[in-house]
C-alpha cells in the first residue's frame, strides 16, 4: 500500500545550527503534509502543515518545502535548540472528508548537541 | 483546558485478560481516534468516531473495539490481549474531519502483554 517513509532514523546536530529533516511519500494523490514533533513521553505535537498546492510554508523557525516532482517532503529547524531534541514524524492525508485519517512515516531523532 | 486526556499511563497484562483505555477530551471536538505506536515506527490508526454514536475502522482494528456513547469519552477495548498488542496507545480528537483540520493528541498509554 501507499507509504511515507523518512531518509534518516537519527540526526544529531550542533545547537544553533540549521536542521534538515526529510520525508519521501508514495502516495501521489495526498494532497495533504503534517510535520508532528514527539517529545520522550509525549503525545505528538502538531508543528507545521502544507497543502499540495503550496510549495514552501513558513512558521516560527520552522519552514516545510514540499516537491510534488519527486514526492519528497523536508522540515528545516533554524538555529536548532535543546529544546528541539525530540522525534519527528511527517504524515500525509489524500483527499478531503472520511475523517482525518493521517498516515504516517517511522520518524526521525533529532539530537541537539551542544 | 485539559484537552486529550489518557488513562492509564501504564499497564501491565497477562496474555487473554481484558482491559479498556480511557480517553477523554474537554474541547467539543466531534472526531476522535485511536492510534497505536510501535517501537521505531509512525502511528497507526485503529478506530475513529465522528460522533456520538458513530464509529468506524482504521488501518488495524484487529483486536479491539471502541464506543462512543458521548462526544467527550472514546474508550478503547482489548478484549483477549496478546502481545502483538504491546504498544504506546495514543487517543487524539479534532474539531471537524476537514483536511486542514489539527489534531489534538493525548500523552499515550504504555501497555504491554506478557
Amino acid at each position: 500500500g501507499e507509504s511515507v517513509g523518512l531518509h534518516l532514523p537519527t540526526l544529531s546536530v550542533q545547537e544553533g545550527d540549521n536542521s534538515i529533516i526529510n520525508c519521501a511519500y508514495s502516495n501521489s494523490a495526498s494532497d495533504y503534509f503534517i510535520w508532528y514533533k514527539q517529545e520522550s513521553g509525549k503525545g505528538p505535537q502538531f508543528i507545521i502543515d502544507i497543502r499540495s498546492n503550496m510549495d514552501k510554508r513558513q512558521g516560527q523557525r520552522v519552514t516545510v518545502l514540499l516537491n510534488k516532482t519527486v514526492k519528497h517532503l523536508s522540515l528545516q529547524i533554524a538555529a536548532t535548540q535543546p529544546g528541539d531534541s525530540a522525534v519527528y514524524f511527517c504524515a500525509e492525508k489524500e483527499g478531503a472528508g472520511g475523517g482525518n485519517k493521517l498516515t504516517f512515516g517511522t520518524g526521525t531523532q533529532l539530537k541537539v548537541e551542544l | 483546558n485539559a484537552g486529550v486526556t489518557q488513562t492509564p499511563k501504564f499497564r501491565i497484562l497477562k496474555i487473554g485478560q481484558s482491559m479498556t483505555l480511557q480517553c477523554t477530551q474537554d474541547m467539543n471536538h466531534n472526531y476522535m481516534y485511536w492510534y497505536r505506536q510501535d517501537p521505531g515506527m509512525g502511528l497507526k490508526l485503529i478506530y475513529y468516531s465522528v460522533g456520538a454514536g458513530i464509529t468506524d475502522k482504521g488501518e488495524v482494528p484487529n483486536g479491539y473495539n471502541v464506543s462512543r456513547s458521548t462526544t467527550e469519552d472514546f474508550p478503547l477495548r482489548l478484549e483477549l490481549a496478546a502481545p502483538s498488542q504491546t504498544s504506546v496507545y495514543f487517543c487524539a480528537s479534532s474539531r471537524t474531519g476537514s483536511t486542514n483540520e489539527k489534531l489534538f493528541f493525548g500523552s499515550g498509554t504504555q501497555l504491554s502483554v506478557l
